[in-house]
């Protein structure tokens, strides 16, 4: 079946402008994650959904970051005013549950962002 | 908080050679550990898993012991093949105040394979 599915695959952006990345998880995961790798800070934590629960935003860098995600399903992780740091591929995985049990998280392919 | 710690690359090999990527982790619970590999061009995969300790992983000819004595889960594979140059990612599931898990991840080790 389809994978977790991410556009756009690359965006270049001027310093101060706003940004939103899309992802798409597998179909019927309740569970969606958003990750960060860059050359500084490796793979980190952003943020997290379970369902209709509240998000965990613990991993946010900033308050210029947000996400929200609707119905359940489709995600959108915006940057607002983006700086030079915020460089980076931004990962965002999903799997079949989050919280009690382990479940493995399949990734997407991610969106590479470059602030200039 | 919990941490990962994987040995630097880039590894250099040479096809059939015995390949192993040291992973060391910090966690004050049980988490899950896994192995995770980036081909180019291409996102994450699991490759391998172990949710408790003394259990081994494995896929694809690779293999990893949850060893809760020395806190590793190095992966080892007998015999590379060119095929298998990529990043690989040791990682372990921190679990978070609200009951869910989040990924932890090492930095990455970089394996290249020569003919």
């Amino acid at each position: 079946g389809a994978g977790v599915s991410q556009s756009p695959s690359n965006k270049v952006t001027e310093k101060g402008k706003d940004v939103e990345l899309r992802c798409d998880p597998i179909s019927g995961h309740t569970a969606l994650y958003w990750y960060r790798q860059s050359l500084g800070q490796g793979l980190e934590f952003l943020i997290y959904f379970q369902g209709n629960s509240a998000p965990d935003k613990s991993g946010l860098p900033s308050d210029r970051f947000s996400a929200e995600r609707t119905g359940g399903s489709v995600s959108t992780l915006t940057i607002q005013r983006t700086q030079q740091e915020d460089s980076a591929v931004y990962l965002c995985a999903s799997s079949r549950e989050g919280t009690g049990r382990t479940y493995e998280q399949y990734f997407g392919p991610g969106t590479r962002l470059t602030v200039t | 908080g919990d941490s990962v710690t994987q040995m630097e690359g880039p590894v250099t090999l040479s096809e059939e050679a015995f390949l192993t990527i040291n992973c060391t982790y910090t966690a004050t619970g049980y988490p899950s550990l896994f192995w995770y590999v980036q081909y180019p061009g291409e996102g994450l995969q699991l490759l391998l898993k172990a949710t408790k300790a003394d259990d081994k992983g494995s896929n694809k000819g690779f293999e990893a012991t949850y060893r809760k004595e020395t806190t590793s889960f190095h992966l080892e594979k007998g015999s590379v093949q060119v095929s298998d140059s990529a990043v690989y990612f040791c990682a372990l599931s921190d679990r978070m105040n609200t009951g869910f898990q989040k990924l932890v991840f090492g930095t990455g080790t970089r394996l290249l394979v020569s003919p």
